[in-house]
């Protein structure tokens, strides 16, 4: 299965500004999860949402945050930007009664300067 | 906590040889394991999957992974590699908790010479 997007494809901010980042899962995926990947590493988990709601965080602060709506889109919010923000940031959706398999989108990359 | 170990940071082989990635995790219970690929720029596409059964999977573009549990491996081979198979490859566990939590491994970057 494929068909989850991002947007934008590349972002570029500076210190302490804000960002919101957006992903589209297929429909009938209930779960998104969204990963930073910085360069040279695996992707890491940031956190989950099932139903509109948070189900699991990774270690990432509070200024880390999110939302999912009723048609399974979902958006990553983050405040104040550090430079160690820059990183690619990947959405994932999981469809019902798959067990956990995700499905990732191209992903969003963040430059902070 | 769960932990992939992906031992090999670079490796590089000639087109037509075969291949083989190794995958070392850490989990307490019965583990739901991947691998993912990702091309240069791109995200991550699934190549295949264990969540029980057949110890030997098959995934797509001719790749197959063998789960070991006594050796706590998974690893993914290739018979014949393409040129197109560079890329970067991700082993993963899942954790099977309450929320669906991908723990992903350093990757594998494969080059292939002519």
């Amino acid at each position: 299965e494929t068909g989850v997007t991002q947007s934008p494809t590349h972002l570029i901010k500076t210190r302490g500004q804000q960002v919101t980042l957006r992903c589209s899962s297929q429909s009938g995926h209930n779960t998104v999860s969204w990963y930073q990947q910085a360069l040279g590493q695996g992707p890491q988990f940031i956190f989950q949402y099932y139903r509109e709601e948070e189900n699991g965080r990774g270690n990432f602060p509070p200024r880390f945050s999110g939302l999912q709506f009723p048609n399974y889109s979902s958006e990553l919010n983050v405040n104040a930007l550090e430079l160690d923000d820059s990183a690619l940031y990947l959405c994932a959706s999981s469809p019902v009664g798959q067990g956990g398999t995700q499905y990732f989108g191209p992903g969003t990359r963040l430059l902070v300067l | 906590a769960q932990s992939v170990t992906q031992p090999d940071i670079h490796i590089t082989v000639s087109e037509g040889a075969s291949l083989e990635l190794r995958c070392n995790y850490s989990y307490g219970a019965t583990p739901y394991l991947f691998w993912y690929v990702q091309s240069p720029g791109q995200g991550l596409q699934l190549l295949l999957k264990y969540f029980s059964g057949d110890t030997l999977v098959q995934g797509i573009k001719g790749f197959e992974a063998e789960f070991k549990r006594s050796q706590s491996s998974f690893n993914l081979r290739k018979p014949s590699v393409h040129w197109s198979d560079a890329a970067e490859y991700f082993c993963a566990v899942l954790n099977s908790g309450g929320y669906q939590k991908v723990t992903f491994g350093t990757g594998t970057k494969l080059q292939v010479i002519p």
